[in-house]
């Protein structure tokens, strides 16, 4: 069982929607974030929150819009998708953002997103 | 090119046999590497750590080897199981310089378990 829970795990949706995938953390850490997972490429970061303030932002299309209300619970709001972001969308939270062992990393199951 | 990489996409061991999962990286100023574990239809999971004052680190059944001078980190797996089948990524982190936003992945090796 995951700290990181992530729905949908499965998300078929047409170029025009508008949908979002949501992840929520049960672990009591201080960050979020977002990865993109695509076949045969590493593990690409979209989005990082620390303490609910966005930190990063790894020029991610503005088709991908992130949202963290508090410290539990992430999304990310989808529009205007094309094709080629058809991917695995993992999200993970740290204990920190900074210090310590950073890098250890919780990573939820992942939403398997199609864009049609 | 990549800062983190993995000598082979796919490796295939027998049952019970040694597994040794290598990968290169570039950055000289990275101080903590990773080793993940990602399982069909799940996300990475941790599996071990180890920071650059060190060259070896045990855990239950994996050791992680790194060579600092050639910029090389090896996973080593004992006594391979079924339930070892999965992709494997390393990822290293400048941890002086920043956050665990400075993570970096490697592709991935896909560990393939003969019976």
């Amino acid at each position: 069982e995951t700290g990181v829970t992530q729905t949908p795990r499965h998300l078929v949706m047409g170029m025009t929607n508008k949908k979002s995938l949501k992840c929520e953390q049960h672990l009591g850490h201080n960050a979020m974030y977002w990865y993109k997972q695509s076949a045969k490429k590493p593990l690409e970061l979209m989005f990082v929150y620390s303490l609910e303030e966005r930190v990063e932002n790894n020029s991610v299309p503005s088709r991908f819009s992130p949202e963290c209300p508090n410290s539990s619970h992430l999304f990310l709001h989808l529009h205007t998708l094309q094709p080629e972001d058809s991917a695995l969308y993992l999200c993970a939270s740290s204990q920190h953002y900074r210090g310590g062992n950073t890098g250890e990393l919780f990573f939820g199951e992942g939403s398997r997103l199609t864009v049609l | 090119g990549e800062s983190v990489g993995l000598h082979l996409p796919t490796l295939s061991v027998q049952e019970g046999d040694n597994s040794i999962i290598n990968c290169a990286y570039s950055n000289s100023a990275s101080d903590y590497f990773i080793w993940y574990k990602q399982e069909s239809g799940k996300g990475p999971q941790f599996i071990i750590d180890i920071r650059s004052n060190m060259d070896k680190r045990q855990g239950q059944r994996v050791t992680v080897l790194l060579n600092k001078t050639v910029k090389h980190l090896s996973l080593q797996i004992a006594a391979t199981q079924p339930g070892d089948s999965a992709v494997y990524f390393c990822a290293e982190n400048e941890v002086s310089g920043g956050g665990a936003d400075g993570l970096t992945f490697g592709k991935g090796t896909h560990l393939i378990i003969q019976p």
